[in-house]
């Protein structure tokens, strides 16, 4: 079945300790992002990644990495989580052909 | 920067009531338009997209959407909703930069 996966889907951390939300597709598709939502301000791409070892910045980068070593993964990475990141993440990859983005399930983050 | 608008924060129905969701973009070369859903707890989902042709495009479930380029619309109808379209609607723009724009959403609520 052709998927986009995420882990964890729910995650409480605190302050400054690191975390990485996980992303995997089964699609062998180039592009991938990540979106965060929020209430009132839908989703924004935080990263995106064109294929492997290509990565870019999207609307709000701040306070996130990312890295494409292999085309089915692209980890999101939070060295030092803030409370402002608190917030629902989405994993997609996208269809070239298609040019439609197919979004994982969403990890669900706390910072306190 | 391109931005993409939907007016109607919460929209409240009765089932079988007709629907109309707004949705305004802001770019002025090719787009590629988009409506995603998002049920209650759930990951989001492609109802329809228009890449070009018909400006009249019918999707999953009974919605259909309509391009109007002069008004940079993409509105979202459903003639008769039912209590299952209860979710969030996102309306999504790719103008070809590597970006998927999307709106802040528009949650239905359809009471039985």
């Amino acid at each position: 079945e052709a998927q986009v996966t995420q882990n964890p889907r729910y995650l409480i951390t605190v302050t400054g300790k690191k975390l990485t939300v996980t992303c995997s597709q089964n699609m062998n598709h180039e592009y991938m992002s990540w979106y965060r939502q929020d209430p009132g301000l839908g989703l924004r791409q935080i990263y995106y990644s064109m294929n492997v070892e290509v990565t870019d910045k999207g609307d709000v980068p701040e306070g996130y990495k990312v890295s494409r070593k292999e085309k089915r993964n692209f980890p999101l990475i939070l060295e030092s989580p803030s409370p402002n990141q608190t917030s629902l993440y989405f994993c997609a990859s996208r269809s070239e052909v298609r040019d439609t983005q197919y979004f994982g399930p969403g990890t669900r983050l706390t910072v306190l | 920067a391109q931005s993409v608008s939907q007016h109607n924060h919460h929209v409240i129905l009765s089932e079988a009531a007709s629907l109309e969701l707004g949705c305004n973009y802001s770019y002025g070369g090719t787009v590629n338009l988009f409506w995603y859903v998002q049920y209650p707890g759930q990951h989001l989902q492609l109802l329809l997209k228009y890449f070009s042709g018909d400006p009249l495009v019918k999707g999953i479930k009974g919605f259909e959407a309509e391009f109007i380029k002069s008004k940079f619309s993409f509105n979202l109808r459903k003639p008769s909703v039912q209590w299952s379209d209860t979710a969030e609607y996102f309306c999504a723009v790719n103008t070809g930069f590597q970006k998927l724009v999307f709106g802040t959403g528009t949650r239905l609520l359809v009471s039985p």
